[in-house]
């Protein structure tokens, strides 16, 4: 059962650009979480999603960043018109019930890791 | 109220000892209590979670003790080893609050041979 995967691993994009990142659940796992982590910093939640809705997003800055989670295909985080203070490593997480539900563990994909020149 | 401190930011162990990280945090709404390792490169992992009705949880070296009554959680490596070399986070969530992870800022831990 392959983990959760995240693409690209690193994405350097300059300012003004968009940056697209891909995220690949578990199998079987519905819910999904988007978490951003500063350098030598904790992680920060961002936002929530279950196939085709938003549940919370009050992590996430209300210019440039969406995000979505089709009935098909990966979660996108999308941030346009990136700015330097937008480098950082990226995590998405699922599971398949909400976190510390029904005793279930959050996965974390590897990250991508963004770097704005 | 959303805010989960954890210290120290960093911590040196010789191979063998205990290692000590501790976590406090403010909203007696949190019902569930994570630890993550993290290496470089990588995404966290869970190493071992508690719920508030309980006072301790053990899982093999690692142990998390719980004090409800001072809001305060630690993470306790027994015999820790050069492998256990990585940064830890704790974290805490709410059931009516999406159940999003509130993560503190993380310790990085060094066992030394």
């Amino acid at each position: 059962n392959a983990g959760v995967m995240q693409n690209p691993r690193h994405l350097v994009r300059r300012r003004g650009q968009e940056a697209r990142l891909r995220c690949s659940p578990m199998k079987g796992h519905s819910h999904v979480y988007w978490y951003r982590q500063l350098p030598e910093e904790g992680l920060k939640f961002m936002v929530y999603l279950q196939k085709e809705n938003i549940i919370d997003e009050s992590g996430m800055p209300k210019e440039r960043f969406s995000a979505e989670f089709p009935k098909e295909g990966p979660s996108i985080l999308r941030i346009q018109q990136v700015v330097r203070g937008d480098s950082a490593a990226y995590f998405c997480a699922s599971s398949p019930y909400p976190t510390g539900g029904n005793n279930s563990p959050l996965h974390f994909g590897n990250g991508t890791r963004l770097t704005v020149t | 109220q959303q805010q989960v401190k954890q210290s120290p930011q960093s911590l040196i162990v010789q191979k063998g000892g205990i290692s000590i990280i501790n976590c406090a945090y403010e909203n007696t709404a949190f019902d569930y209590f994570p630890w993550y390792q993290q290496f470089p490169g990588k995404g966290p992992a869970l190493l071992i979670a508690i719920r508030p009705d309980v006072s301790e949880k053990k899982e093999g070296r690692f142990t998390i003790s719980f004090n409800k009554s001072a809001k305060q959680f630690s993470l306790h490596i027994m015999d820790s080893q050069p492998g256990d070399s990585a940064t830890y986070f704790c974290a805490a969530s709410r059931r009516d609050s999406s159940y999003k992870l509130i993560f503190g800022s993380g310790t990085r831990l060094l066992v030394r041979p």
